[in-house]
Order: structure tokens, then C-alpha cells, then sequence
């Protein structure tokens, strides 16, 4: 059982390109969570995922969409891709949104944009 | 918007206790977590509190009182595989998470 998974692990990005960071968990969870780590700022949330065919928008929702076609994906797609946007980017899920749920984290994904 | 404060930096001797303190300011609360994290790796849960009080697991211990708005992370007998970064995450009234921006322990021989 891997958990989550991210991919790719690290991209190095021209501005302006476009970029999908992909996102996958096999727990069966049903709320779905992007987040970007920077130094001296903590985790901050992109967007998240409640359940499979909704979406919605955290802290620092702008340049940055998301889908959520099925229970295992969530993909976050960066469509021009500025230098502000390098970042380590973490994708998390849980259970469900409410109650004791707990995040569980995947392994990250480093990107540069030049 | 959220506003969480931890310290950015403690230094400790291996066996020893380090506390860390949490301060938070949200709209609305529905528990706090603590989450370790190595360098370059995953955030990875530790403990959750939603009632007052100690909740203790092991070597680690967390405590809340949301009538202050305060938590801290207690961890005992230290081992240098607890350097890392501890982040303090407070979930608020729409069931969001907000992290402060961690507090990076190291374990000295």
C-alpha cells in the first residue's frame, strides 16, 4: 500500500510554461488537499477537495487550478507558471473534512520556476 | 485570517525535555494537531487535541487550553532522531487547517 504518491518528485520550470503536478492516494479517502511550503511561511492551502466532483479554494488559491474527477486523483495545475510559484508543494488526504480526521501527507513535489 | 505563532528555533541535549509552545488566533476552532517533519520529507501526525488537557503518547506529550488559545508539545528523553521541524496546525470553524510556520528542534549530543 503506498498511500499517497506525487509526481514528479522535482521540476525545474520556464515561466509561462504549463505544469500539472499529479496527486494520487489508494486509501479510499474522501477529502483531498493541496498545499505550498515555504520557508519561514508553514504550509499554506491551495485547494482542497471535500469529495469526488467538488472543489474549493484555501489560502492562496490564485494561478492554481484543481479537478477531482474520481475518489483517487486530485491534480493541481499551474497554467502559466510564474517564478513565485517555486515552492515545495505538498498533496495531504483524509477520511473525511470534519470529526478527528487527520491529514496524511505524501512525499511532496519540489518545483523551480525560472 | 489565522494567526498561529510558534518558536523558530530550539536547541536541546540528548535525554533531555524540550517544550513547544503554540499561540493561536482563529476563526473559530476545532482542534489542534502537531505534525513532525524531517528535512525534506513529509509532515507526519503526532497528536490531536480538541478537549483541554494533556493527551500523551509515549515520549510525547500535547496540551491544550483553548480558553488561552495555547498549546505545547512536550517531548521527553530526547534522541537525535527528533531533530526536525514541528508544526503546530490549528483546524478551524470550516474544517480548514492552518499551520504556523514550525519550530525546528535540534538534538545535541
Amino acid at each position: 500500500i503506498a498511500g499517497i504518491t506525487q509526481a514528479p518528485t522535482s521540476q525545474i520550470l520556464a515561466a509561462g510554461r504549463r505544469m500539472t503536478l499529479r496527486c494520487t492516494q489508494d486509501m479510499r479517502h474522501n477529502a483531498m488537499y493541496w498545499y505550498r511550503q515555504d520557508l519561514g511561511l508553514g504550509l499554506r492551502l491551495i485547494h482542497y477537495s471535500n469529495t469526488a466532483g467538488t472543489t474549493g479554494k484555501g489560502e492562496v488559491p490564485d494561478g492554481y487550478s484543481v479537478s477531482r474527477a474520481n475518489t483517487d486523483d486530485f491534480p493541481l495545475t499551474l497554467a502559466s507558471a510564474v517564478p513565485s510559484q517555486t515552492s515545495v508543494y505538498f498533496c495531504a488526504s483524509s477520511e473525511a473534512s470534519g470529526g478527528t480526521d487527520t491529514q496524511y501527507f505524501g512525499p511532496g513535489t519540489r518545483l523551480t520556476v525560472l | 485570517g489565522q494567526n498561529i505563532d510558534q518558536p523558530t528555533e530550539m536547541t536541546a541535549t540528548e535525554g533531555a525535555i524540550v517544550q513547544i509552545n503554540c499561540t493561536y488566533q482563529t476563526s473559530g476552532f476545532n482542534g489542534l494537531f502537531w505534525y513532525q517533519q524531517h528535512a525534506g520529507e513529509a509532515p507526519t501526525f503526532l497528536s490531536y487535541n480538541v478537549l483541554d488537557g494533556l493527551e500523551e503518547k509515549g515520549r510525547f506529550s500535547s496540551f491544550l487550553s483553548r480558553s488561552k488559545g495555547y498549546s505545547y508539545l512536550l517531548l521527553k528523553e530526547l534522541q537525535m532522531k527528533d531533530s526536525a521541524s514541528y508544526l503546530c496546525a490549528v483546524r478551524d470553524g470550516d474544517y480548514k487547517l492552518s499551520f504556523g510556520a514550525g519550530t525546528t528542534v535540534t538534538v545535541r549530543a
